[in-house]
């Protein structure tokens, strides 16, 4: 069974800092993505990262996955209030066979609360 | 582009009777199908994963007679809480992805309360 570990899972700062929020696993995963939900509503897919070492940025959001796919870091620069939500990483999985059935396996997610 | 509705958005009913909740992707064909059920501020849990034409699979734990999931095109699913209970009231999301996709992209959920 893949585990996904992801720190911190509650974040309550001010407008204007920076935060970095983590994924971890001693499992090996094809893609990593991560999504942003509010209550109530379904999450929204942020960004999907596939490549060992491969950096994205979206505007004041910037993802990372690990040189062995085993771990990812969302960095968020300036936070603001509009940033408050759930974020959910998620790793995807290889089916049996080699075929690739797009099961994801979820952090515990990180609430993130930015005071104006 | 990629998007999934949920049907309906909010379900109120009484304990013992059937529910069904419909997922659709409005713009794309869903190769595959995913019900989740999420407990407030938590993450989601994964409850089966169906493919079009064929039986869904189940997550251990996961009563297939109680939660019965039909994907009977590319473009719907359901889920059908069967003898539902209070223990049952959650918010339950579909996703959907298609064909080599890595993404799954998700449903507005449905937020079941059995009374």
């Amino acid at each position: 069974t893949q585990l996904l570990e992801q720190s911190p899972q509650f974040l309550s700062i001010q407008e204007g800092e920076n935060l970095t929020v983590y994924c971890n696993s001693s499992s090996v995963f094809s893609s990593l993505q991560w999504y942003r939900q509010e209550p109530g509503e379904g999450p929204v897919l942020l960004v999907t990262v596939v490549t060992g070492g491969e950096v994205k940025k979206l505007k004041r959001l910037t993802f990372q996955f690990g040189d062995a796919r085993k771990d990812s870091s969302l960095h968020i620069t300036a936070a603001q209030p509009g940033d408050t939500g759930l974020y959910l990483c998620a790793g995807g999985s290889i089916g049996a066979g080699g075929t690739s059935y797009g099961k994801l396996t979820f952090g515990q997610g990180t609430i993130l609360t930015v005071h104006p | 582009g990629a998007v999934v509705s949920q049907h309906p958005s909010r379900v109120i009913c009484k304990s013992g009777t059937s529910v069904k909740i419909e997922c659709r992707s409005l713009d794309f064909q869903a190769t595959t199908m995913f019900w989740y059920r999420q407990f407030p501020k938590q993450s989601l849990m994964l409850m089966a994963t169906s493919n079009e034409g064929s039986k869904a699979t189940y997550e251990q734990g996961v009563e297939k007679d109680k939660f019965l999931i039909n994907h009977a095109s590319l473009t719907l699913s359901t889920l059908t809480v069967t003898s539902a209970h209070p223990e049952d009231s959650s918010f339950y999301i579909c996703s959907a992805r298609y064909g080599g996709h890595y993404e799954q992209y998700f449903g507005p959920g449905t937020r079941l309360t059995v009374t």
